[in-house]
């Protein structure tokens, strides 16, 4: 069955320190998303792109945060420099098109610690 | 404008127990609506969705969701709870260019 891979699964970083996300869609899906999770909340979108153009970035913190999709197919997401408040899950998730009764489906996540 | 709330952060029920956790939403176009479930630091996996073809929507794991206009609800049951439903669950609807509003969760807990 395919899946949405990520990596690394957990990473630990010191603030101010630069650390980054990798993913790579269900093979076809021409939707990626990124998405932030707090714990105890649910996820909140980052950054969504379609194919390799950014649909829509609005709650990502552009000063610290960057996405690329470079060529349509895996993504990168990247902090720099990380602070304390950024230690949470990381959620990539793809759909096959931008249609509103697709799906997301989601990898397994990045837990990432500031300390 | 899509948002749903999810009433109850935390629900605990007993093992064969009835399952039954909220979700209302509000959405300006015809909502298209969805239940995950997430385990201990997984990813979230697909339980159901609302495809507008019939209003109850059956579900991996023996859970299914209603859909009622009326009340703006899309609540998720399950007949008989198992320990291994212990779980947290998001409701989520999805507005243009398939962009997801999740709710904040309920997680569910079974006693033996």
């Amino acid at each position: 069955e395919a899946e949405v891979a990520q990596s690394p699964r957990y990473k630990i970083t010191e603030k101010s320190q630069a650390v980054a996300f990798w993913c790579d869609p269900i093979s076809g899906h021409a939707t990626l998303y990124w998405y932030r999770q707090i714990l105890g909340q649910g996820p909140e979108l980052l950054v969504q792109f379609q194919d390799e153009s950014v649909v829509d970035d609005s709650q990502l913190p552009k000063d610290r945060f960057s996405a690329e999709r470079l060529k349509g197919v895996d993504s990168t997401l990247k902090i720099q420099p990380a602070e304390l408040g950024d230690s949470a899950m990381y959620l990539c998730a793809s759909s096959l098109e931008a249609g509103m009764n697709t799906e997301a489906f989601f990898g397994q996540g990045t837990r990432l610690t500031v300390v | 404008a899509q948002s749903v709330t999810q009433l109850g952060s935390h629900v605990s029920v007993s093992e064969g127990a009835l399952v039954l956790l909220r979700c209302n939403y509000s959405s300006s176009v015809p909502p298209y609506l969805f239940w995950y479930v997430q385990y201990p630091n997984q990813g979230l996996q697909l339980l159901l969705k609302y495809t507008s073809a019939a209003t109850l929507v059956k579900g991996i794991n023996g859970f299914e969701a209603e859909f009622k206009k009326s009340e703006t609800s899309f609540h998720l049951t399950k007949p008989s709870a198992h320990m291994s439903d212990a779980a947290e669950y998001f409701c989520a609807v999805s507005g243009s260019f398939n962009k997801f509003y999740f709710g904040s969760g309920t997680k569910l807990n079974v006693k033996p």
